[in-house]
């Protein structure tokens, strides 16, 4: 089982400013590396698929890079409705498996 | 666009079988376009895949709970469901459907919450 590991586990952060989250992978997984974003109440959404490719109505603030073992998150200019956790999600091999998760708050 | 929705029993007992139905609106089940999936996440945890459907049948488990997971597909009514057996405490959570067309899940249904208790 490929085991991804988030970090942080929680970020606090003023609006404007820059959140990077990190994924890493027990083992290589390509490019096989999705993103999500859970805010309170509410199911995942899709943010990035494939490690860096954009998804239709997500805004410009988001994306990713990587590829292996290490990827990252990047909200650019944090807006307030951006509090949320976020997971990341490999699909390289099964069992398919989530991080652990990242939870933002805006101070 | 997919819609999905779940429903099913919100209070199970323990020992016995959790049963959710998820139902596709927007595009067929029967499409070789999507695979279809369930996760689940515990109050205030992470998310765990449970398994996936694909269009041929197939089915694909997660190992730690393989051997109490039945996931199945009824074309006739665009529906996919999911089966627990065994359930205990631990298997309290809310229930997520969702599709993988090309990368991860989206979009997910609104999820219901099972609790597991007597």
């Amino acid at each position: 089982e490929i085991v991804l590991t988030q970090s942080p586990d929680f970020q606090s952060v003023t609006p404007k400013e820059k959140v990077t989250i990190t994924c890493r992978a027990s083992q290589s997984i390509g490019s096989s590396l999705h993103w999500y974003q859970q805010k309170p109440d509410q199911s995942p959404k899709l943010l990035i698929k494939y490690a860096s490719q954009s998804i239709s109505g997500v805004p410009s603030r988001f994306s990713g890079s990587g590829s292996g073992t290490d990827f990252t998150l990047t909200i650019n200019s944090l807006e307030a409705e951006d509090a949320a956790a976020y997971y990341c999600h490999q699909s390289s091999s099964l069992p398919l498996t989530f991080g652990g998760g990242t939870k933002v708050e805006i101070k | 666009q997919l819609q999905l929705q779940e429903s099913g029993p919100g209070l199970v007992k323990p020992s016995e079988t959790l049963s959710l139905t998820c139902t596709v609106s927007g595009g067929s089940i029967s499409s070789s376009s999507y695979y279809w999936g369930w996760i689940r996440q515990p109050p205030g945890k992470g998310l765990e895949w449970i398994g996936s459907i694909y269009y041929s049948g197939s089915t694909y488990y997660n190992p730690s709970l393989k051997s109490r997971v039945t996931i199945s597909v009824d074309t006739s009514k665009n529906q996919f469901s999911l089966k627990l057996s065994s359930v205990t405490a631990a298997d309290t959570a809310v229930y997520y459907c969702a599709p993988v067309v090309v990368g991860g899940f989206d979009p997910w249904g609104q999820g219901t919450l099972v609790t597991v208790s007597s």
